[in-house]
């Protein structure tokens, strides 16, 4: 059965830092990668999807790469924001729906 | 607008008593999902349907019950069975089933044992 870990499950940090968040999974056999970003009390956005086939997306301050062999990810932030503070959820899809890791929750301090 | 609307936002639910959750999508997607979330937790899944009157149990569907009657609703009944209801509801939707498709969640249902 798939499982999904996230480290750390909090992080804070000043405003300008650049920052890593890692994801690993047990069962390399999947489709794909995403993350996500959880508002509290609200639904979850989809940041950035890498395909099994792919290393790495970027979408403007955010890269995500995918080690697909060895079951990691790492989700990188450049020049964090006080606007980035959110928790950040890391899901795979293989043979069954999106397995989630818990998260990590993040706080950018002005 | 374009995406997927969960209601009621919060929901109090007696003991005993069966409750629905409303989750609808304009975004002719075919694969729905329902997620529960508790404090400080992932998401888990109870139940997907890929097509239209058909569904999939997900690793925690006792004490829940769905049913895709149109492509574009999927609701989620928590009966009585559910012993600790008290959580966060998710409501998804993808294209066309898990494998390689970004998934659109809704705003989420708070639902509260009294």
């Amino acid at each position: 059965k798939q499982e999904v870990t996230q480290i750390p499950a909090a992080l804070s940090v000043p405003e300008g830092e650049n920052l890593v968040l890692n994801c690993s999974f047990t069962d390399s056999a999947i489709y794909n990668l995403q993350w996500f970003r959880q508002d509290p009390g609200k639904g979850l956005t989809s940041l950035l999807l890498i395909q099994s086939s792919q290393r790495e997306q970027t979408s403007g301050r955010l890269n995500a790469s995918l080690d697909k062999s060895s079951g990691r990810s790492t989700l990188y932030i450049a020049a964090s924001q006080p606007g980035d503070s959110a928790t950040y959820l890391c899901a795979v899809s293989g043979n069954t729906p999106l397995v989630f890791g818990k998260g990590t929750r993040l706080s950018v301090i002005a | 607008d374009g995406g997927i609307t969960q209601s009621p936002k919060y929901l109090f639910r007696k003991e005993g008593q069966n409750v629905t959750l409303s989750c609808e999508q304009n975004l002719n997607h075919d694969a729905m999902y329902w997620y529960r979330q508790d404090p400080g937790q992932g998401l888990r899944l109870i139940y997907y349907s890929q097509i239209v009157n058909d569904f999939q149990k997900g690793d925690i569907a006792e004490g829940y019950s769905v049913s895709r009657e149109k492509k574009e609703s999927f609701p989620l009944t928590v009966t009585s069975a559910q012993k600790n209801p008290t959580a966060f509801y998710l409501c998804a939707s993808s294209t066309t089933g898990h494998s390689g498709n970004t998934i659109y969640f809704g705003e989420g249902s708070w639902l509260t044992v009294v």
